[in-house]
C-alpha cells in the first residue's frame, strides 16, 4: 500500500531562519507531488507541484522555494523566512493518470 | 468572485441528521474532489467523481456537471463526523472551496 510523509509535525522558527520541510511517498514510482499551505482560517493554497524529479512548477510568487532530488521525495524550503510564511503545510501525492490526491499528516509552522 | 464557492460556512447538527453540503464551481474541470480536515489538520481524501454519484458508507457525493454544483451528503451523522469539508475542482489545477465546517453534537 502506498503511504506518505511529510516531517517535521510542528515547527516554530525565527523571521529570518531557514526552512527545510520533507516528504516522502512510498509504494508507488512517479508520483505527482504537491505542496500545499493553509494560512490561520483561509483555505488550501497549492504552492509547488512537480510530475517528475526536477520538474518543479511554481503556482505563486514567494520566498518560498521547492525541490525534487529523488522520485518520491518533495522538498519544501526557504533562505528566510518571513512572519507571513507562518501555516499549516501539507504535503500531498497523486497518481499520475488518477488525480485522487492523498495528504500527509502536515507540518504546523509558526514563524516568530 | 472564487471559482469554488461552498455552502454553508458553518453547520451544527444534532447526531442522527441528515447533512448536505454544496458546492458550486465555474471553471471547466476533470473531477470535483470532496476531502475531510480533522481538527489535527489532516486532511482525507473523501471523493473524487467526474459524473454522476458515489456513495461510501454514510457519505454520498453527487455532481451535475452541467449546473456545476456538488453535493455531500452524510446520512445519519454522528459526531465523529465534526470536521471541515472541502471541495475542490480539478482542472489540472486545484481550485479550493473555503471549506464547510460541520459539528455535530450527541
Amino acid at each position: 500500500s502506498q503511504t506518505i510523509h511529510q516531517w517535521p509535525a510542528t515547527l516554530v522558527q525565527p523571521v529570518g531562519s531557514p526552512l527545510s520541510l520533507e516528504c516522502t511517498v512510498e509504494g508507488t514510482s512517479n508520483p505527482n507531488l504537491y505542496w500545499y499551505r493553509q494560512a490561520a482560517g483561509r483555505g488550501l493554497q497549492l504552492l509547488f507541484y512537480s510530475v517528475g524529479i526536477g520538474q518543479i512548477s511554481s503556482e505563486v510568487p514567494q520566498n518560498l522555494s521547492a525541490s525534487r532530488p529523488q522520485d518520491r521525495q518533495f522538498i519544501l524550503s526557504s533562505k528566510k523566512l518571513l512572519l507571513s510564511d507562518s501555516g499549516f503545510y501539507l504535503c500531498a501525492w497523486s497518481r499520475q493518470n488518477t488525480g485522487e490526491l492523498f495528504f500527509g499528516e502536515g507540518s504546523r509552522l509558526t514563524v516568530l | 468572485k472564487n471559482e469554488v464557492e461552498q455552502s454553508p460556512q458553518n453547520l451544527t447538527a444534532q447526531e442522527g441528521e441528515f447533512i448536505t453540503i454544496n458546492c458550486s464551481y465555474s471553471v471547466g474541470i476533470s473531477a470535483l474532489h470532496w476531502l475531510q480536515q480533522h481538527p489535527g489538520g489532516g486532511i482525507v481524501s473523501l471523493f473524487m467523481l467526474s459524473s454522476g454519484k458515489k456513495k461510501h458508507g454514510r457519505l454520498i457525493a453527487t455532481i451535475n456537471i452541467q449546473e456545476k454544483h456538488s453535493s455531500l451528503h452524510i446520512t445519519a451523522s454522528h459526531p465523529r463526523d465534526s470536521a471541515v469539508y472541502i471541495c475542490a475542482a480539478d482542472n489540472n489545477d486545484m481550485r479550493f472551496g473555503a471549506g464547510t465546517r460541520l459539528t455535530v453534537k450527541p
